[in-house]
């Protein structure tokens, strides 16, 4: 069975720090891969997400992904964060060609922005 | 409608009590989805629709669970005998293209929280 995996449940950073938050999923197979972002008090919100071609995928707000097929990793990461960005952060991964089509997420990583 | 709406988005009930969770999805959107999410936890698979046709059940816990989309629209997820267990976000999402070809993005609604007394 498919799983995803994030590494870290809680990040604290200080504003203007970089962000880098890690995401592995176990299938041999071809995927989606997607990050969706929670801000307090709001619904889930995709960010970003990749199908093929390029594996450096743009989101908004300024993050990016990178797919890295060898290692199953589908890591998010941003130069400098804002306050604003204090969220909780989840990987997806849909596999394809498959029997199943839902989509598996992660446990969540959440991000703590100090001003 | 603009979003995915779902209703109630609070429901307190007593152990024992059938509730019945409803979800509106966006306009035209094929494929609906919905998932459980505990405290701490990231959303876990419960369902999907195409159309009115439920393509997989697998992640419905027990068959104290069941879920319906008989117009291939409005979906009605169904908790019977409700147990303190059950408690949690109940999150649907829709998305414009099928779930069996290459994924469209999923659109979340508010949610619903269930709390079993």
């Amino acid at each position: 069975a498919q799983s995803v995996s994030q590494h870290n449940h809680h990040v604290i950073l200080s504003e203007a720090a970089s962000l880098e938050l890690g995401c592995n999923y176990s299938y041999g197979g071809t995927v989606n891969l997607f990050w969706y972002v929670q801000y307090p008090g709001q619904h889930l919100q995709l960010l970003l997400k990749y199908f093929s071609g390029d594996p450096l995928v743009k989101g908004i707000k300024g993050f990016e992904a990178e797919f890295i097929k060898s290692k199953f990793s589908f890591n998010l990461r941003k130069p400098s964060v804002q306050w604003s960005d204090t969220a909780e952060y989840f990987c997806a991964v849909k596999s394809i060609g498959g029997s199943q089509g839902n989509l598996i997420f992660g446990k969540g990583t959440k991000l703590s922005v100090k001003p | 409608g603009a979003g995915v709406s779902q209703s109630p988005r609070y429901k307190v009930t007593k152990r024992g009590q059938d509730v019945a969770l409803r979800c509106d999805p966006i306009s035209g959107h094929v494929s609906l989805y919905w998932y459980r999410q505990a405290l701490g936890q990231g959303p876990e698979f419960l369902t999907y629709f195409n159309y009115e046709a439920q393509q997989d059940k697998s992640g419905l816990p027990n068959d104290r669970f069941s879920a319906e989309r008989p117009e291939g629209s409005i979906s009605t997820l169904t908790i019977q005998r409700t147990e303190q267990r059950d408690s949690a976000m109940y999150r649907c999402a829709s998305s414009a293209r099928g779930a069996g070809r290459s994924a469209g993005e999923l659109f979340f609604g508010e949610g619903s929280r269930l709390t079993v007394l």
